[in-house]
């Protein structure tokens, strides 16, 4: 079992919807559950995570964390156009510092 | 801040020759990761380090690879000799290793081609 699996999508949604990005994840150690974003040819950037359980609110956005079923979300509310990019969970635990990734989800929110 | 800054942003390059990355992580940032990026495998980890010492090689693919940390502020990440497989995006990282340690922020990438 892959420590991270997360659907590739591509995930197709009309702007003002609401998106619901997911992963589940195997190892129970882990205590950081983080949600980047990667617009098509640049960086993953950081867009928010939570440590350990329970949700997290910024803006549009909501990260929340099942620990008991190894299970990760992100909320978009009113998606917009801009949020058409590749959705990257990662988690991570221990002193290494270490970020496993999922493979992504492509999201795409038409006009 | 500028960022993490990597170098080249692309290289095209004939199977068998040497190929460079370069890396400058943000200043003050203790730890530097190296990640490849393929459609088929998703953000790979291949390297880090701390204090610029190689803390985990154990993503790094063949000893083709090689990735060294002269100083706090360069790191570098060399293919000797390249193959076809290896065409991918590369990407660096750094993060402070306190506090929100786990906030890595990444550079724009080199996307390279071995043909």
């Amino acid at each position: 079992q892959k420590e991270v699996e997360q659907d590739p999508g591509p995930l197709s949604v009309p702007e003002g919807a609401i998106v619901s990005l997911n992963c589940t994840y195997s190892n129970s150690a882990f205590q950081y559950f983080m949600w980047y974003r990667q617009y098509s040819r640049k960086g993953p950037e950081l867009l928010m995570y939570t440590y350990s359980s329970g949700n997290k609110e910024d803006g549009r956005f909501t990260a929340q964390v099942d620990k008991s079923s190894k299970y990760i979300s992100l909320f978009i509310r009113d998606s917009q156009p801009s949020d058409s990019a590749t959705y990257l969970c990662a988690i991570g635990g221990g002193s290494n510092y270490k970020l496993t990734f999922g493979k992504g989800t492509l999201l795409t929110v038409n006009p | 801040d500028a960022g993490v800054i990597q170098s080249p942003r692309h290289e095209v390059t004939e199977m068998g020759q040497e190929v460079t990355l370069r890396c400058k992580p943000i200043s003050g940032h203790d730890y530097l990761f190296w990640y490849r990026q393929t459609m088929m495998r998703g953000l790979e980890l291949l390297i880090y380090f701390n204090n610029n010492v190689p803390i985990d090689d154990s993503g790094m693919p063949e000893d083709r690879f090689s990735a060294k940390m002269p100083n706090a502020s360069f790191s570098t990440l060399k293919i000797q000799p390249s193959e076809p497989r290896d065409s991918a995006v590369y990407f660096c990282a750094s993060t402070s290793g306190t506090g929100a340690a786990y906030e890595q922020y990444f550079g724009p990438g080199t996307r390279l081609t071995v043909t």
